[in-house]
C-alpha cells in the first residue's frame, strides 16, 4: 500500500549544529515530495519541496535530498536554531494525485 | 504574504450535532483541500476540491462529510452528525494548480472537540 513512514522519534540537537531528519516512502509512483514544519497548535508550514527528477534541492539553511533507489528523503537544517524546534513531516503525492500522504513526523528539539 | 485562514479556531460540539468548519483559501488558488490530524497522529487527507466539485476523497470522507464553496472566497467542511472520533484538528489547504505537484499551503486549523 501507499505510505510515507516515519517512526516518531525525537531528534535532539545543540543550537548551531546541523540537523538531519529522515523519511522513507513506499510509493514508487510518487514524483513530488514536500517537507512541512508544524509548531505546536499551528498548521503545517511549507519548508521545501523536490520533484523526482532531482536528487537535491537547497533553500535557505535547508537542503532536501531524494534517493529514489532506496525511496528515502532527508531534510538537512544547517546551523539549527531554537526557532527550528517543531515536528517535521515529509509528504508525498502518491504519483500525481490531488492529495498528500504524510509521514508520522519527527520532533526536533533544539537545546541552547 | 497571502495565507489560508480558518474559523473558528476551536469548536466544541455535542455528539450528533452538525458542525461547519470554514476556510478562506489563498485568493488566486484554484484547488482546495481538507485534512485532519487526530491528536498525536499524522496528518490525513480527507478531500480535494476543484471547479466546484470533489476531485478526490479518502475513505474517511464518508456520507457524513460534505464540502462546499458557497461563494468566491469561502470553502467549508460540514460534518452532519458528529461522532466522538471526529475530534481532531482540521486543516484546510489550497494550491495554485493541481496535478499533485503544486505546493499546498495550510491554514492554522480548527480544533474540533466532540463531547
Amino acid at each position: 500500500g501507499e505510505s510515507v513512514g516515519l517512526h516518531l522519534p525525537t531528534l535532539s540537537v545543540q543550537e548551531g549544529d546541523n540537523s538531519i531528519i529522515n523519511c522513507a516512502y513506499s510509493n514508487s509512483a510518487s514524483d513530488y515530495f514536500i517537507w512541512y514544519k508544524q509548531e505546536s497548535g499551528k498548521g503545517p508550514q511549507f519548508i521545501i519541496d523536490i520533484r523526482s527528477n532531482m536528487d537535491k534541492r537547497q533553500g535557505q539553511r535547508v537542503t532536501v535530498l531524494l534517493n529514489k533507489t532506496v525511496k528515502h528523503l532527508s531534510l538537512q537544517i544547517a546551523a539549527t536554531q531554537p526557532g527550528d524546534s517543531a515536528v517535521y513531516f515529509c509528504a508525498e503525492n502518491g504519483g500525481g494525485y490531488n492529495k498528500l500522504i504524510f509521514g508520522a513526523g519527527t520532533r526536533l528539539a533544539v537545546h541552547p | 504574504e497571502p495565507e489560508v485562514t480558518q474559523t473558528p479556531s476551536h469548536q466544541v460540539t455535542q455528539m450528533g450535532q452538525e458542525v461547519i468548519l470554514r476556510c478562506v483559501p489563498i485568493s488566486n488558488h484554484l484547488y482546495f483541500y481538507w485534512y485532519r490530524q487526530i491528536l498525536g497522529q499524522k496528518v490525513e487527507f480527507l478531500v480535494s476540491f476543484y471547479n466546484n466539485e470533489i476531485s478526490e476523497k479518502s475513505e474517511i470522507f464518508d456520507d457524513q462529510f460534505s464540502v462546499e464553496r458557497p461563494d468566491g472566497s469561502n470553502f467549508t467542511l460540514k460534518i452532519r452528525s458528529t461522532k466522538l472520533e471526529d475530534s481532531a484538528m482540521y486543516f484546510c489547504a489550497s494550491s495554485d494548480t493541481g496535478g499533485g505537484t503544486d505546493t499546498q499551503y495550510f491554514g492554522p486549523g480548527t480544533r474540533l472537540t466532540v463531547l
